[in-house]
This record gives C-alpha cells, structure tokens and sequence, in this order.
C-alpha cells in the first residue's frame, strides 16, 4: 500500500521559507513516477505547484517558478518543498501526490495546513 | 497558464444523473487524453475517480464516467447517492511549460 506523509513547520513569518517533506512508503521514489506537490487555500481550490521525477527533471507552475524549489532524497524515499518570500496568500494546505507518467495523481498525502502569519 | 473552467455548483436527486463540465483550450484538454477527475471530501485529500478521460480505477463504482469532446471534459454521475456529494475537480496535462492544471471544482449536491 502506497503511502505519502507531508511534514514541517505549521507556522511561517511573513517573507520566510515555507519547508515541507513528503514521506513515501509502500513505493521507491526511484519508480516510473513523478512526486508532485499542489496547495488549497482555505475555502479554495486545487493548485498544481510542481512536480520531481527521480532523474532530476523538474516541472514547476510559472506563477510561483521564482520562489519554489523541489527536491529529491532517494536515500530517504522522499522529495521536499520549499517556498520563499511566503505572504499571507500562500496560507494553505499543501498535499503532497504521487503522479503517474500519464499526468494523474493516484496517491495523495492527508495534506498539511500551513499558516503564513507573524 | 489559466485553470481550466468548471461549474461552480450541480445538483441532482438521488437516482438522477448528474454531467459535471470541465472546458480548456486546444493546449491542454483539447490536445492531450491526459483528463482526471477527483472526488473531495471535506477535510480530506483528493481521491481519484476518472483518468485518461474515461478509465476508471479499481474500486470506484461503475456510476462514474467520463468523457470528451473538443475542448470540453465532462464527469457523469449516474445513479446519484447521497455518498456522491462532494467537491469534484478536473485536471489536465497542458503542453506549455509541462504544467498540470486544475479545474476550480464543482460542488455537487444531492437534494
């Protein structure tokens, strides 16, 4: 059984770092997949922020290209998120999915809220 | 790259069909079988229920379909239960710049 597990601060100031790690069992990161991060703010819908495959490819949303950064550690079976220069706006919960090579997510982590506030 | 359209809300009896649309562009659900459909609860993760525009995975039911036309996507939920009401969001694959981009999502309602 596939399982993915977002973690990190709940909190973030205003212009800091938004850091978050999904944790993937029951699956290698090494796999035909891509690891994909997407963000609801409350009461919103989905956004699609980008996507890692294990050889280093990178595809990311243009609208927040400038400020996010994924990354991958095969040697933990996890990949990573950050965000810079974070406002109000990016107050949201941030799900972590797996995505298969024909563009759907077929598994999702439960989602973690984080709140950018001072 | 702008997200691609749906209805805001639908609503159906039980028993009743219910058609959720999702339109884009040439680009992306025009050019690509590349649609998905998810089911959300309240509080809860996204759950998928249609890909590659009509396939559906193991363990969804039957009453879930879907289909394309031109640059239009739609989810059909036959046999409405009240199980079904939920937030449904489409997704595509869009060539430009390798994105995924998401429908706003539908409220669907079971009267």
């Amino acid at each position: 059984q596939v399982q993915l597990q977002e973690s990190g601060p709940g909190l973030v100031k205003p212009s800091g770092t938004l850091s978050l790690t999904c944790g993937v069992s029951g699956a290698s990161i090494s796999s035909s997949y891509w690891w994909t991060w997407v963000r609801q703010p409350p009461g919103k819908g989905l956004e699609w922020i980008g996507e890692i495959y294990h050889s280093g490819i990178i595809n990311y949303n243009p609208s927040l290209k400038s400020r996010v950064t994924i990354s991958i550690d095969k040697s933990k079976n996890q990949f990573s998120l950050k965000l810079s220069s974070v406002t109000a706006a990016d107050t949201a919960v941030y799900f972590c999915a797996r995505e298969s090579l024909e563009s759907y997510f077929d598994y999702w982590g439960r989602g973690t809220l984080v709140t950018v506030s001072s | 790259q702008s997200a691609l359209t749906q209805p805001p809300s639908a609503s159906g009896s039980p028993g009743q069909s219910v058609t959720i649309s999702c339109t884009g562009t040439s680009s992306d659900v025009g050019r690509f079988n590349y649609v998905s459909w998810y089911q959300q609860y309240p509080g809860q993760a996204p759950k998928l229920v249609i890909y590659e525009v009509t396939k559906r995975p193991s363990g969804v039911p039957a009453r879930f379909s879907g289909s394309k036309s031109g640059n239009t996507a739609s989810l059909t939920v036959s046999g409405l239960q009240a199980e079904d009401e939920a937030v449904y969001y489409c997704n595509s694959y869009a060539a430009s710049n390798n994105l995924r981009v998401f429908g706003g999502g539908t409220k669907l309602t079971v009267l």
